[in-house]
């Protein structure tokens, strides 16, 4: 059964700090997607890693994926209040469609 | 385009009772999803669809049903209400199932649920 681990779950850091936060996964798969979601809101799609190698980059986020070590990362750089936010990590195996989400990672950004 | 709209905003349900979550896209997308989300976790995938006529159980199916007669809806159905179904329910959709890059889901504004 695919198994999805974000971590840390809670990180509370100072403005202007970088950061990263982990997805490891437990099957193999070669489709992983990033979503950012603020409280008692729905979920934004930030990335979507579809290869091994792959890095996007929006803004101060950037999202790698290594399939071989079944694992994605998200580095935050000079992080800023606004981004301030739950983020979730979210592995479809390749034989099948079910999405897993990972527990999701509570970002806090302190001025 | 509205995107991904889901009624009702909010309900609350007595033990036993039935109810339909309603999901419509007009992005015209053949993948459509039903998710729900516990306090302070994940979402876990409860069925999906990758085209009209066709659906699959996701992770936790148990208590729920789906059908999809059509592209743009893919209602969510509650038999017998129990307290372990109280969560969030989000619908999403995409293209397809991200075998391009720009194959993301876009998200409703999601299902408040509460069972008593």
């Amino acid at each position: 059964e695919l198994k999805v681990e974000q971590n840390p779950l809670f990180l509370s850091m100072q403005e202007g700090k970088n950061y990263t936060i982990y997805c490891n996964y437990s099957t193999t798969s070669d489709r992983l997607y990033w979503y950012r979601q603020d409280p008692g809101k729905s979920l934004e799609s930030l990335f979507v890693l579809l290869s091994n190698g792959a890095v996007k980059q929006e803004g101060r986020l950037m999202a790698s994926l290594d399939t071989k070590a079944r694992l994605s990362t998200l580095h935050i750089t000079a992080a800023v209040h606004d981004l301030s936010a739950t983020y979730f990590c979210a592995v479809v195996p390749s034989n099948n469609n079910d999405m897993r989400f990972g527990a999701g990672t509570r970002l806090t950004v302190k001025p | 385009n509205a995107g991904v709209t889901q009624t009702p905003k909010f309900r609350i349900l007595k033990i036993g009772q039935s109810m339909t979550l309603q999901c419509t896209q007009d992005m015209n997308h053949n993948y459509m999803y039903w998710y729900r989300q516990d306090p302070g976790m994940g979402l876990k995938l409860i069925y999906y669809s990758v085209g009209a006529g066709i659906t699959d159980k996701g992770e936790v199916p148990n208590g729920y049903n789906v059908s999809r007669s059509t592209t743009e809806d893919f209602p969510l159905r509650l038999e017998l209400a129990a307290p372990s179904q109280t969560s969030v329910y989000f619908c999403a959709s995409s293209y397809s199932a991200g075998v391009t890059p720009t194959d993301e889901q876009f998200f409703g504004p999601g299902t408040r649920l509460t069972v008593l």
